[in-house]
C-alpha cells in the first residue's frame, strides 16, 4: 500500500529552470493538497484539489501552478523558479474535504540556485 | 495573524518526564483541531481530532485535550521513540473549503 507518492525526492534548479514536482495517491481519495515546509515558517498550503477537475489557490500560491490530472494525480509546475521556492514540499490528500485526517507523502527538497 | 499559535519551540525531556505541549488558536467557530507528528525526513502522520471543548483523545502515552482557546497535547512517561515534532492545525480559512492552517510545531526530543 503505497498511499502517497511524490516524485523526485531531491532536485537543485538554477534561477530560471522550470520543473515539475509529480504526486500519486492510491487511496481513492477526493481531496489532494501542496505544501511547503520552511525553517520558522512551518507548513503553508500552496494549491488544493478539493475534487478532480477543480483547483484552489491556498495560502502561498504565487509563482506556482497545479493541475489535477485525474483522481490519483496532482502536479506542482513551477514555471521560473527563485531562490524563494528553496523548500520542502509535501503533497497530501484526504478522503472528504476538512476531515483534518490528511495523509501526506514523504515530501520532495527542492534547492534553487 | 497566525491562527496558531504552538509553545514550547523546542522541549527537551529525559526518559519518564511527563509534560505538555501548548496550542493556542484564534479561529471562531471551531471545525475541528488536529494534531499531527512529524519524524525527521518524513511527512506529517496524523494523531488525533477534537471538536469540542472538553473532548479527549488517547493514543498510548499520547493524550489530546480542547478547550476553547487552546489545546494540550500531553505526554505521559516519554520513551525516546516519542521524539518528533508535533504539530497542530485548524481547518484553512482562506476562503476555501479544505485543506489545513498549521502551527510552526514544538520539536519535542526525549533523551535515554
Amino acid at each position: 500500500n503505497a498511499g502517497v507518492t511524490q516524485t523526485p525526492k531531491f532536485q537543485v534548479l538554477k534561477t530560471g529552470q522550470s520543473m515539475t514536482l509529480q504526486c500519486a495517491q492510491d487511496m481513492n481519495h477526493n481531496s489532494m493538497y501542496w505544501y511547503r515546509q520552511d525553517p520558522g515558517m512551518g507548513l503553508r498550503l500552496i494549491y488544493y484539489s478539493a475534487s478532480e477537475g477543480t483547483t484552489d489557490k491556498g495560502e502561498v500560491p504565487n509563482g506556482y501552478n497545479v493541475s489535477r490530472l485525474n483522481k490519483r494525480e496532482f502536479s506542482l509546475r513551477l514555471e521560473s523558479a527563485a531562490p524563494s521556492q528553496t523548500s520542502v514540499y509535501f503533497c497530501a490528500s484526504n478522503r472528504l474535504g476538512n476531515t483534518g485526517e490528511l495523509f501526506f507523502g514523504e515530501g520532495s527538497r527542492l534547492t534553487v540556485l | 495573524e497566525d491562527q496558531v499559535t504552538q509553545s514550547p519551540e523546542a522541549l527537551r525531556l529525559q526518559e519518564g518526564e511527563s509534560s505538555s505541549l501548548n496550542c493556542s488558536y484564534t479561529v471562531s467557530g471551531l471545525r475541528g483541531l488536529f494534531w499531527y507528528r512529524q519524524d525527521p525526513g518524513k511527512g506529517p502522520e496524523f494523531l488525533f481530532t477534537l471538536y469540542s471543548a472538553g473532548e479527549e483523545k488517547e493514543k498510548e502515552r499520547l493524550k489530546a485535550t480542547l478547550t476553547k482557546k487552546e489545546s494540550f497535547l500531553h505526554i505521559t512517561a516519554p520513551k525516546p521513540e516519542d521524539s518528533a515534532t508535533y504539530l497542530c492545525a485548524v481547518p484553512y480559512s482562506g476562503g476555501g473549503a479544505d485543506g489545513l492552517t498549521f502551527g510552526k510545531g514544538t520539536h519535542l526530543i526525549i533523551q535515554p
